[in-house]
Formats: structure tokens, C-alpha cells, sequence
């Protein structure tokens, strides 16, 4: 069972639209989440991380963490064809504090 | 802030030679660092992990001996992959944990695209 599962995609959304990224992890134990997004070709880059319940904004993008249901989502709020990349999510597993990464959900936004 | 560099962004070289990547930190002390490898359309793989001083923990099926890793400082850390063959062609990439506020943030390097011919 992989540690952290994301939909592989790829998910199509029109311009201005709200995108939303789901990613469930294992590690039950797990206190720290971040979202990267990655485009072709090119390295990861940090979006956001969240640490506790709840909603975390920062401008167009929210993350949302439920740690009962091992839950974290990212919201892009008026997506933009920029925005297409592939996004991955990633949870500290407290077991030897090893950052375990999903592998990715493609998102394109059509112009 | 936050910013890591990475050297040279693209090589090509002949099979049998060795290759040595650079990962820098530029205005942050890293305490780890990490250097993945990424094939086309596919997920980061860890690789290893270093930290400064000691010697780097490998993932299981890493050759420690193909691929070399020296964490000298804070904010270097370098991976010489030895005796280059095809099937190393690969996207490599270097993160650096730390910066203002950490909490395990990692900030990725631009990468280095390792073609052996």
C-alpha cells in the first residue's frame, strides 16, 4: 500500500474554475503536509504546507487537512492555464522523519 | 528566501566516465538534504538522504558506490554518479531541508539532466 495516494489524473478543468486535488495518506501519526507543484520538465516547488485541521489560504490556492480521515486537499480558487502542472502531495511519516511523496495528480486548465 | 542552486543543469557524457552534481543552499543553512532522481512522467524517487558531517543513508536498491554523496557543509552537498552507463540517464534533483521556517519544508534545486551516450 503506497503512503500517500493521489489521483493520477489527469483532471481538466476550464479556466476560472476552482480545481480541486485530493490526497490521502497512511501514516496516521503524520503532522506535516505540503503540496508542490512540478511542470514539465522542471523541479518541484513548494505551494503550501499545513499542519493543523482545517483550511490554510494563501491567495488563490487553500489547503484543506483532516487528519481523521488522513485527508488533504488543495484548492485552486480562478484557475488559469498556468496553472497546469502536475501537483504533489507529500506528509512527514514520523517514522524516521522521511518526507513521503505521492506521485502526482496532472491538472489542466482549458483556456 | 529559500532559494537552492543546482550545477550544471544539463550534462552529456560518454559511458565509463563520472559525473559530479552540485547542490547549493543559497541563503538558508540546510541541515538534510535530499537528491532524487525522476524519469520521464514519473514520480520523484528518493534516492538519499545526507546531512552534514555523516555519511548519507541510501534507499534500498541505491548503490552507494555508483552514486557518491558528500554532504562538506551546510550548504553543500554534492552526488558524483560513477561509471556513468545509459540506464543512469535520468533527471536528477537535489532538495534542501531548512530555511527560515522549517518544519521539514523541503526547497527543491532546478534539477540536472544527465544524458550518457
Amino acid at each position: 500500500q503506497k503512503e500517500v495516494e493521489q489521483n493520477s489524473g489527469p483532471l481538466s478543468v476550464p479556466e476560472g474554475a476552482i480545481a480541486s486535488l485530493n490526497c490521502t495518506y497512511s501514516d496516521r501519526g503524520s503532522q506535516s503536509f505540503f503540496w508542490y507543484r512540478q511542470y514539465s520538465g522542471k523541479s518541484p516547488e513548494l505551494i503550501m504546507s499545513i499542519y493543523s485541521n482545517g483550511d490554510k489560504e494563501d491567495g488563490r490556492f487553500t489547503a484543506q487537512l483532516n487528519k481523521a480521515s488522513q485527508y488533504v486537499s488543495l484548492l485552486i480558487r480562478d484557475s488559469q492555464p498556468s496553472d497546469s502542472a502536475t501537483y504533489l502531495c507529500a506528509a512527514l511519516n514520523t517514522g524516521g522523519f522521511k518526507t513521503i511523496f505521492g506521485a502526482g495528480t496532472r491538472l489542466f486548465v482549458k483556456a | 528566501g529559500a532559494v537552492v542552486s543546482q550545477h550544471p543543469s544539463r550534462v552529456i557524457c560518454k559511458s565509463g566516465t563520472s559525473v559530479k552534481i552540485e547542490c547549493r543552499s543559497l541563503d538558508f543553512q540546510a541541515t538534510t538534504m535530499f537528491w532524487y532522481r525522476q524519469f520521464p512522467k514519473k514520480s520523484l524517487m528518493l534516492m538519499a538522504t545526507s546531512n552534514e558531517g555523516s555519511k548519507a543513508t541510501y534507499e534500498q536498491g541505491v548503490e552507494k558506490d555508483k552514486f557518491l554523496i558528500n554532504h562538506a557543509s551546510l550548504t553543500l552537498s554534492t552526488l558524483t554518479v560513477t561509471s556513468a552507463h545509459p540506464e543512469d540517464s535520468s533527471f536528477y534533483i537535489c532538495s534542501a531541508e531548512g530555511g527560515a521556517e522549517s518544519s521539514y519544508e523541503q526547497y527543491f534545486g532546478p534539477g540536472t539532466r544527465l544524458t550518457v551516450t
